[in-house]
């Protein structure tokens, strides 16, 4: 597709369940982001991979959170066993290559309500 | 460690009055500087960036944004503002060195008010 497409789009969890967070990045692109947007705030680093390596999972908040880019295109955020405290924006973003400077380009975000 | 920090979360102008947006950063190496804007419910989208070329950046839509090492900023402005500026703005910092490199972190945002 044309940008980065995550889904779903919204997603109300009950607290303890499962959830499965999609990307599709743009075709070709080497760099993969995850972030954590909470309400009124900006968003926070997650996890970044370079094709199917995870090179950054600093920004993961718990051994909950998983993810995974096994063939280097698209990736999934798993949060296991959620919290109410999980609820928030999930953004990804990707990029052309490493540099620094590349820009990186938004997904639309998939809004997690934790009930 | 690097930083952002975005003066004021709330901006009110009017339509057709200049738009200063403040950032300042932290960063101990030399920084990539990004201001992003997201319009409601939906994700971010670059207006501009530096990246150590020119100091004076100029995005889409009418901004600019000028980088002042002395002075650790990177403020947006746009001289005439429009209804259609109304939005949350974002800036965000990047290093660039070893794995770290694809690592933004992002300011609060500030949200843009365009009164009639």
């Amino acid at each position: 597709g044309a940008g980065v497409s995550q889904s779903p789009r919204y997603k109300v969890a009950k607290r303890g369940q499962d959830v499965a967070l999609r990307c599709d990045p743009i075709s070709g692109h080497v760099s993969l982001f995850w972030y954590q947007q909470a309400l009124g705030q900006g968003p926070e680093f997650l996890t970044y991979f370079q094709n199917e390596a995870q090179l950054d999972k600093s920004g993961l908040p718990s051994d909950r959170f998983f993810a995974e880019r096994p063939e280097g295109s698209v990736s999934t955020l798993k949060i296991q066993r959620t919290q109410q405290e999980d609820s928030a924006v999930y953004l990804c973003a990707s990029s052309p290559y490493k540099g620094e400077g590349n820009t990186i380009y938004f997904g639309e975000g998939s809004w997690l309500t934790v009930v | 460690a690097q930083s952002v920090t975005q003066l004021g979360s709330h901006v009110s102008v009017s339509e057709g009055a200049l738009v200063l947006l403040r950032c300042n950063y932290s960063s101990s190496v030399p920084p990539y500087l990004f201001w992003y804007v997201q319009y409601p419910n939906q994700g971010l989208q670059l207006l501009l960036k530096y990246t150590s070329a020119a100091t004076l950046v100029k995005g889409i839509n009418g901004f600019e944004a000028e980088f002042k090492k002395s002075e650790t900023s990177f403020h947006l402005t746009k001289p005439s503002a429009h209804m259609s500026d109304a939005a949350e703005y974002f800036c965000a910092v990047r290093n660039g060195e070893g794995t770290n490199a694809g690592k933004s972190t992002f300011g609060d945002g500030t949200t843009l008010t365009v009164k009639p």
